[in-house]
């Protein structure tokens, strides 16, 4: 059963605190992307990774940091530096040289105070 | 600045009539136009795409019309139902392996 997984749904962290959330996909797809979301607002890319070991920053990565060690596994950390770090988090994926379309995972909930 | 456009935060449709959800871009570069569906808590759902060559894409009751003249693209459901509610997003693309810019969502409410 193929798919994009992230864990947790909800996670709740002290301010002050990195966090990493997980996203995995056994789609055999090149390219990963994190997405942040917040209410009444649209998706806004924060990293992407279009091959292993390599990254290039979104709209707005200040404040997180992220690795691509191996093609399924795309880790997402949010460091202290993040000023807003409550939010929604999206992963996605794609077949990179083929296709536009994102395929999204179910989502994590970062909620930091 | 936005660079895709959502102008209508919500839209109240009956069960077996047209929705019609809007959307504007401003780059020029963009080459590609997706249509996501999003339930609360949960990612969005790849529903219907389009390519900057073609002004028309049909996929059983979603059509997207493109009229690149005017940088303007719309998402047809035909009839709606009741799961159709849900909120859409519009969103597009410069080059595959990049960036979707997304734009704000629209709600659409389907009442039988």
């Amino acid at each position: 059963d193929g798919g994009i997984t992230q864990s947790p749904k909800y996670l709740f962290r002290k301010e002050g605190q990195n966090v990493t959330l997980s996203c995995e996909q056994n789609l055999n797809h090149d390219a990963m992307y994190w997405y942040r979301q917040d209410p009444g607002q649209g998706l806004r890319l924060i990293y992407y990774s279009q091959i292993v070991n390599d990254f290039q920053k979104g709209d707005i990565a200040e404040g997180y940091s992220v690795s691509r060690e191996k093609k399924e596994s795309f880790p997402l950390t949010v460091t202290s530096a993040q000023k807003n770090p409550t939010a929604f988090y999206l992963c996605a994926s794609s077949p990179w040289d083929s296709s536009y379309e994102q395929y999204f995972g179910p989502g994590t909930r970062l909620t930091v105070t | 600045d936005q660079q895709v456009k959502q102008n209508s935060p919500s839209l109240s449709v009956q069960e077996g009539r047209i929705s019609i959800l809007n959307c504007d871009y401003t780059n020029s570069m963009f080459d590609y136009f997706l249509w996501y569906k999003k339930y609360p808590a949960e990612g969005p759902t790849f529903l219907i795409s389009i390519s900057s060559i073609k002004d028309k894409n049909e996929d059983g009751r979603f059509t997207v019309f493109l009229n690149k003249s005017a940088k303007h693209l719309s998402l047809h459901i035909v009839p709606s139902q009741p799961g159709d509610s849900a909120v859409y997003f519009c969103a597009a693309s410069a080059r595959a392996g990049t960036a979707l810019i997304f734009g704000k969502g629209t709600t659409l409410s389907v009442s039988s």
